[in-house]
């Protein structure tokens, strides 16, 4: 079965780092991977999807992340944070064709002023 | 006026009540999901609807119905809550005519069984 792992849990930074979250799913065909974040108190938005192509993925809010094909991993980086960037960052994956996103539990990111 | 409209946004209720969680949709999709969201666990699928003659069960049905009136409303149910059902609870909605490129989410029901 398909699933997704997101290896932090929670993430303190402060503002001006470099941020990146891992993330590893397990499924042998082809997929496509995705980023949500989820603000405090709303729901989650897409920040970056992966189809095919370019491996390095560009989102919005400066957001970007690489596809490693051979590691099974799709980590999100950042350069600088800033503190709005504090919320929960989801990543999921979908097989390709398929119709079923698989969530990863989640990472919450509280950057400090 | 938001795209995916979740109602209510709150709700506290007792346990073995009935409640209904409504979700409607302004995008035309013809796909709609059900998501319960608990801390440390992301996003489980309750269940889905790719069109409304056809509903289907998810990772964790147990509990909970569905009903799709309308291709732009999906309702889950909660016959006799619980607290474990104490969660906040996301719809979602996504296009099959188009390339899958992520859902569209509700903004949530934060529900409290006590």
């Amino acid at each position: 079965a398909q699933s997704v792992s997101q290896h932090n849990h929670h993430v303190i930074l402060s503002e001006a780092a470099s941020l990146e979250l891992g993330c590893n799913y397990s499924y042998g065909g082809t997929v496509n991977l995705f980023w949500y974040v989820q603000y405090p108190g709303q729901h989650l938005q897409l920040l970056l999807k992966y189809f095919s192509g370019d491996p390095l993925v560009k989102g919005i809010k400066g957001f970007e992340a690489e596809f490693i094909k051979s590691k099974f991993s799709f980590n999100l980086r950042k350069p600088s944070v800033q503190w709005s960037d504090t919320a929960e960052y989801f990543c999921a994956v979908i097989r390709t064709g398929g119709f079923k996103t698989i969530f990863g539990a989640g990472t919450r990111l509280f950057v400090k002023a | 006026d938001a795209d995916v409209t979740q109602t209510p946004r709150n709700r506290i209720t007792k346990t073995g009540k009935r409640i209904m969680l409504e979700c409607s949709q302004t995008k035309g999709h013809d796909r709609m999901y059900w998501y319960r969201q608990d801390p440390g666990l992301g996003l489980r699928l309750i269940y889905y609807s790719f069109d409304v003659k056809d509903i289907n069960k998810g990772e964790i049905s147990d509990g909970y119905s569905v009903s799709r009136q309308a291709q732009a409303k999906f309702s889950l149910s909660l016959e006799s809550a619980i607290p474990n059902q104490t969660a906040l609870y996301f719809c979602a909605t996504s296009d099959s005519t188009r390339d899958f490129h992520g859902y569209t989410f509700g903004s949530g029901t934060r529900l409290t069984v006590v």
